[in-house]
């Protein structure tokens, strides 16, 4: 499979708890994109990596959510004191660069907080 | 103004029939315009995407009709099948860092086929 491919598929923890999502994109594809979707609602958009540089964040984005993408490859999305409101889908998508806006949706961890 | 409305929330369409949703946007800046499809438990995957330099792009069953004067695009799915029965989202970029852009998706539609 050549897909967009994310770790776990789903994850339930504890409110207050830390969490760590992990990404993998099609390879080749230098960008890099998180987005969140709740129940009945479309994704948001989250952060954006090009290459290993994180070159746009949502306000959604808290202080307690951090993504990083160290090599440029992989990216990790995580969350520290989870909250109930934290509960939701977590989408990676990625593309490649040039004109081409397509972006490829990964099957998504769903976080359910307790 | 980043907001992309989209209707009707659901929709019911008899196997072999047309399956038509629309959207709508506000916001000129935006450049491209996909749609997804998406079933339960899955990641949304991409159908089919238009520029606002064209008026109509069709894939198989799948058309876009692109109103840019309306600000208005819509999904028509052609000959609809049971198994087409999903969540189908539009979705709108617009221009951020790193020229690429960032999805502004709608609220979706649940599309059910009967046989």
């Amino acid at each position: 499979d050549t897909g967009v491919s994310q770790d776990p598929r789903h994850k339930i923890t504890k409110r207050g708890q830390n969490v760590t999502f992990r990404c993998d994109p099609i390879s080749e594809h230098n960008r890099l994109y998180w987005y969140r979707q709740t129940l009945g609602q479309g994704p948001e958009f989250l952060t954006y990596f090009q290459n290993e540089a994180q070159l746009e964040k949502s306000r959604l984005l808290s202080d307690r959510f951090s993504a990083e993408r160290p090599k440029g490859s992989f990216s990790t999305l995580e969350i520290q004191r989870t909250e109930q409101g934290d509960s939701a889908m977590y989408l990676c998508a990625s593309s490649l660069a040039g004109l081409s806006h397509e972006q490829y949706f990964g099957p998504g961890t769903r976080l359910t907080v307790t | 103004q980043q907001q992309v409305k989209q209707s009707p929330q659901s929709l019911i369409v008899q196997k072999g029939g047309i399956s038509i949703i629309n959207c709508a946007y506000e916001n000129t800046a935006f450049d491209y315009f996909p749609w997804y499809q998406q079933f339960p438990g899955k990641g949304p995957a991409l159908l089919i995407a238009i520029r606002p330099d064209v008026s109509e792009k069709k894939e198989g069953r799948f058309t876009i009709s692109f109103n840019k004067s309306a600000k208005q695009f819509s999904l028509h799915i052609m000959d609809s099948q049971p198994g087409d029965s999903a969540t189908y989202f539009c979705a709108a970029s617009v221009p951020i860092s790193g020229n690429t852009g960032k999805l502004i998706f709608g609220q979706g539609t649940t599309l059910q086929v009967k046989p």
